[in-house]
């Protein structure tokens, strides 16, 4: 099983559309919990932390839930330059609790079209 | 400021040979993380460097191996070289001693033929 996954994708959806975007973890250790975009042939850049509490940036709306070990991303009126792939990331430390190991799904790749 | 660099932005080697690629982090960063990205697949962790030690490593065999210097820029070396280690390599840089929110710098494509 792999230590995140994300929907397959890709998500084809019209300007102005909601979009959800699901993602799971195994390991139940994770430390912190984040959403990632990607675009073509570029970087990945962050997008948002995620918080149990939820939260929230603009048309971004993001959860958490650890005892499912879930996180979603929620893109409301969604926009022709949001078109990229989102990649879910969980964090793990080492035995010493050190460092941050990001540890990525597979990414979900959206296209939004006009 | 500058963000998170490296070098060369792309690189063509062939089976069996080595190959050496360069990050400078972010300034005021002090930790650098490398990632391997297949095409079509999310990064895979290789190793983070802090304080020029190698403080965590992914599952990556030790044809990998990597360097941090004391202005804090850091090396990734691969040996021996495989069609399989055609990728996006990426680095990223973080501060203190818990380095959880990461930079990534825009990556060296390496294709082995």
């Amino acid at each position: 099983r792999k230590e995140v996954e994300q929907d397959p994708g890709p998500f084809n959806v019209p300007e102005g559309a909601t979009v959800a975007f699901n993602c799971t973890y195994s390991n139940s250790a994770s430390q912190s919990f984040f959403w990632y975009r990607q675009d073509c042939r570029k970087e990945p850049k962050l997008l948002m932390s995620v918080y149990s509490s939820g939260n929230e940036d603009g048309r971004f709306t993001a959860q958490l839930n650890r005892a499912s070990q879930y996180i979603s991303l929620l893109i409301r009126d969604s926009k022709l330059s949001d078109s990229a792939t989102y990649l879910c990331v969980v964090t793990l430390r080492n035995f010493y609790n050190q460092g941050g190991k990001l540890i990525f799904g597979q990414g979900t790749e959206l296209s939004v079209k006009p | 400021d500058a963000g998170v660099t490296q070098s060369p932005t792309h690189l063509i080697k062939t089976r069996g040979q080595q190959v050496t690629l360069r990050c400078s982090p972010k300034s005021g960063h002090d930790t650098v993380s490398w990632y391997q990205q297949a095409l079509g697949q999310g990064p895979q962790f290789i190793f983070q460097y802090y304080e020029e030690e190698e403080r965590q490593r992914g599952n990556f065999p030790d044809r990998f191996s990597g360097h941090q210097f004391p202005n804090y820029s850091s090396e990734l070396n691969v040996n021996a070289l495989l069609l399989g280690d055609s990728a996006l390599y990426l680095c990223a840089s973080s501060t203190g001693y818990v380095q959880e929110t990461q930079y990534f710098g825009p990556g060296t494509r390496l294709l082995v033929l």
